[in-house]
Formats: C-alpha cells, structure tokens, sequence
C-alpha cells in the first residue's frame, strides 16, 4: 500500500549529537503525527502536527509542519542512549467519516554512548 | 500510558492452533485498528472497525477475523496457525472528534510466537 518515505532508513550518532529526520510525500496531509518505537514497545505518538508551518516541541524533540504540505521533519537535540528505537512519521485520511493511516518506512537511530 | 490496552502480552502456541487477542481502545474512542508487524518489518494494517462495524480491511488472511463489541473492545482471531504468523499484533483506537481528532494511539502489542 501508499507509504510515506522518510529518511534517512538508519543513523548511527554519537551521545549529544542533534538528529534530523524527514518524511516526504507526494500528496497533501492536513496532519502529520510522529511515533518512537522501542523494541518489542508499541509506538508512542511523540509530537502531532496539525498546521502548515507549524513548528512544535516536546522536550528535546521538535517537529515542523512542512509548508507544502508535502512534508515533515522531527528533530531531536543533544542525542541520549534511551533516543534509540525507530521513528516512524504517520499521515491520517480522513474517509468515510474515521481515519485510515499512511505511515513512513521509518528511521532507525542507534546512539553510542 | 497510551490508554489502549491488549491482552494477553505473551502468547506462545503450536502451528494449527487458534488464539484471540483483545484490544480496548481508549475511553471514548469508537474506531480500532489491527497492525501486525514481523521482526523488523513495518507496520501492516490488518483491519479497522468503527462503532461495530468493520470500516477497512488491509492485508489480512482468511484464516484471521475480527469484530468489535458494543462495548467497543475489539479481538482478532488467528486460526490454523503457521509459523509465520509469529509477529507483534498492535491495536490502536482513535478519536473522530475532540482535542485529539486524527491522532492513532496504540497498545503496547501481543507478542505472538507460533512453535
């Protein structure tokens, strides 16, 4: 099915680097939402985004709303050793009066202490 | 805590069996999605309902089904059971209106390993 590309698929960083990651797509979103997963966890929705432009913080993360609506960018600053996991970007579609999800291919991030 | 829950956490059976997994969504959310995703794989969408009724059906197989409940929670049953159905089956609810309108939340996911 449709997927969101995100890059870069993997980073390996050392401890207290800054981290950018992008999620592109070739159609609209009016929402982007993004997920960390750990191993064997369940996707936790870090940060959404419901307008263009729109720059949004939680912590050491921050996301921005692309202005074309065609893209997303998280950032995460001064990397620890618990950022590790993947970080998937998600789009929702409003259809039929629910939501059906497009999600990324995801970023793995390994940090070294 | 995401407010979806998923029983059981650990599941361990033989190939041929059946298991049901159960999801509650979040207090007030009417829609559930199912993913499953396979060692290091992404996230596949299974199947969604909304209020009871099933809303969308992505790559699930025939050997699984699903229903959701008047009181909204949801299983999904895996029947004839292969070795490669051994993955993580996450549940996720979602709100249609209100402060988190379009946001997915999901469980922490069922383990399932089929021997």
């Amino acid at each position: 099915g449709q997927q969101l590309n995100q890059s870069p698929q993997s980073m390996f960083i050392q401890e207290g680097e800054d981290v950018s990651m992008n999620c592109t797509s070739s159609s609209i979103f009016n929402t982007w939402l993004w997920y960390k997963q750990e191993p064997g966890e369940g996707p936790v929705l870090l940060i959404a985004l419901y307008k263009a432009g729109e720059l949004t913080s939680n912590g050491r993360l921050t996301a921005q709303f692309g202005i074309t609506r065609k893209d997303s960018f998280l950032n995460i600053s001064a990397s620890i050793p618990s950022d590790v996991g993947i970080y998937f970007c998600a789009g929702p579609r409003p259809t039929s009066g629910t939501y059906k999800y497009i999600f990324g291919t995801g970023t793995r991030l390994k940090v070294l202490a | 805590d995401s407010g979806v829950t998923q029983t059981p956490k650990h599941l361990i059976t033989a190939t041929g069996q059946r298991v049901t997994l159960r999801c509650s969504p979040r207090s007030g959310d009417l829609s559930v999605y199912w993913y499953q995703q396979s060692l290091d794989q992404g996230l596949q969408f299974l199947i969604q309902y909304y209020n009871g009724e099933e809303r969308a059906k992505g790559n699930i197989l025939e050997r699984f089904s699903a229903q959701q409940f008047p009181d909204l929670h949801s299983e999904l049953n895996l029947s004839s059971l292969e070795l490669g159905d051994s993955a993580l089956y996450f549940c996720a609810s979602s709100p249609r209106t209100g402060k988190n309108t379009g946001e997915l939340f999901f469980g922490e996911g069922s383990r399932l390993t089929v021997l």
